[in-house]
């Protein structure tokens, strides 16, 4: 079984670029959500993803934005990079969208210059 | 709203002591519960999870958790450390919708040898 992978490891950008983040989810699993790690914090929820559907949003600015392919996989775009968007980008698959277990992948580091 | 206090920023112990840490939450129904841990650099794992039933859950590595309903509370804990249990540790509320998850600011724990 292979677990949640997200590419690439590292990025770095310069303000105002737009970014894409990729995530494959867990075999088997519908849902993916995408979670912000600033340095010294805890993961903040970005949004949530089921079936090609956004299910649920965090307090983000639209600029960042997704997608699920019919596989579920997913994207997360983010426009217009700001300083204060470097952090660690966590993926997260579940079986399902409710009181399902998330899995996280190994995130991708993104530095915004 | 939920939110989720990790109380202790960062705690040391000695290898082969024992290990709690704290995690009280606010929730206004029943809240599903995770520990998680996070290597430097690497993304969650996770650690062990209540959603219901027995109040003292079992986890991997030979971690064990609480849930008091009536102090709001769950914490880890673990009889006798080892030297590579020393990481991030993330205590985390979900709801019953979205599977959002919310995160303390983690406690960081240093194992002396």
């Amino acid at each position: 079984e292979t677990g949640v992978t997200q590419s690439p490891t590292h990025l770095i950008k310069t303000r105002g670029q737009q970014v894409t983040l990729r995530c494959s989810s867990q075999s088997g699993h519908n849902t993916v959500s995408w979670y912000q790690q600033a340095l010294g914090q805890g993961p903040q929820f970005i949004f949530q993803y089921y079936r090609e559907e956004e299910n649920g949003r965090g307090n983000f600015p639209p600029r960042f934005s997704g997608l699920q392919f019919p596989n579920y996989s997913s994207e997360l775009n983010v426009n217009a990079l700001e300083l204060d968007d470097s952090a660690l980008y966590l993926c997260a698959s579940s079986f399902d969208r409710i009181q399902e277990t998330q899995y996280f992948g190994p995130g991708t580091r993104l530095l915004v210059l | 709203a939920q939110s989720v206090t990790q109380p202790d920023i960062h705690i040391t112990v000695s290898e082969g002591a024992s290990l709690e840490l704290r995690c009280n939450y606010s929730y206004g129904a029943t809240p599903y519960l995770f520990w998680y841990v996070q290597s430097p650099g690497q993304g969650l794992q996770l650690l062990l999870k209540y959603f219901s039933g027995d109040t003292l859950v079992q986890g991997i590595k030979g971690f064990e958790a609480e849930f008091k309903r009536s102090q709001s509370s769950f914490n880890l804990r673990k009889p006798s450390v080892h030297w590579s249990d020393a990481a991030e540790y993330f205590c985390a509320v979900g709801t019953g919708t979205a599977s959002k998850l919310t995160f303390g600011t983690g406690t960081r724990l240093q194992v002396t040898l």
